[in-house]
């Protein structure tokens, strides 16, 4: 069964320092996401990505993050300068069709930690 | 920031057991309401996306309703086995299409 692939699993970084969380959604999907979780909270939506542009965006996702598809296959997540705050681990995840009312497909996570 | 709860927060509950366990969210401007299921250090699994007042979906034992004029949905779990042990999350889209998640409740069956 197609799954949604992430690497790495555990990523560890100092603060200010840039980091890029990769993915490879299912093949045919075509609606990306990145949700996030810090340890001991709520899962937390990030951003959505569609047709190589973002449908929505959270409160969260400000100036230091950005999402891309630089080729057919995967899709980034990076932090520019990363703060202790941004700890977390984050999923990406994708459906066939749009989210909101489509099956999402999570991948096992990158846990990130900033130190 | 909308409110999204699930009751109870955990729950123990003995192999054949029948449970069943709460999402709360805002009644108004409802767009979708997805469950999961998510196990100890795998990914969130989906199991139900529900749209509509009424709702009813089912998948094996367990089956989950939804209401969004009162604003809740029910997941039932039919002769709970140790594998249904995970944690179960709701989330909640509304009218700006952002999902926003309940904290879960964490379901431990007993062999």
């Amino acid at each position: 069964e197609p799954e949604v692939t992430q690497t790495p699993s555990h990523q560890v970084t100092q603060m200010g320092q840039e980091v890029i969380l990769r993915c490879v959604p299912i093949s045919n999907h075509l609606y990306f996401y990145w949700y996030r979780q810090i340890l001991g909270q709520k899962v937390e939506f990030l951003v959505s990505f569609y047709n190589n542009e973002i449908s929505e965006k959270s409160e969260i996702f400000d100036d230091q993050f950005s999402v891309e598809r630089p080729d057919g296959s995967n899709f980034t997540l990076k932090i520019r300068s990363t703060k202790l705050e941004d700890s977390a681990m984050y999923f990406c995840a994708s459906s066939a069709d749009r989210g909101n009312t489509d099956t999402q497909y999570f991948g096992p996570g990158t846990r990130l930690t900033v130190l | 920031i909308l409110n999204v709860e699930q009751s109870p927060q955990s729950l123990h509950v003995q192999e054949g057991d029948s449970t069943n366990f709460t999402c709360s969210f805002p009644s108004s401007n409802f767009y979708a309401l997805h469950w999961y299921r998510w196990e100890t250090a795998k990914s969130p699994e989906a199991l139900f996306v529900m749209t509509l007042n009424g709702d009813e979906k089912k998948k094996g034992r367990i089956s989950a309703t939804l209401n969004t004029k009162e604003g809740y949905s029910y997941l039932y779990i039919k002769g709970s086995q140790p594998e249904d042990s995970a944690t179960y999350l709701c989330a909640f889209i509304g009218g700006s299409y952002i999902p926003t998640f309940g904290r879960g409740t964490s379901l431990i069956v007993h062999p």
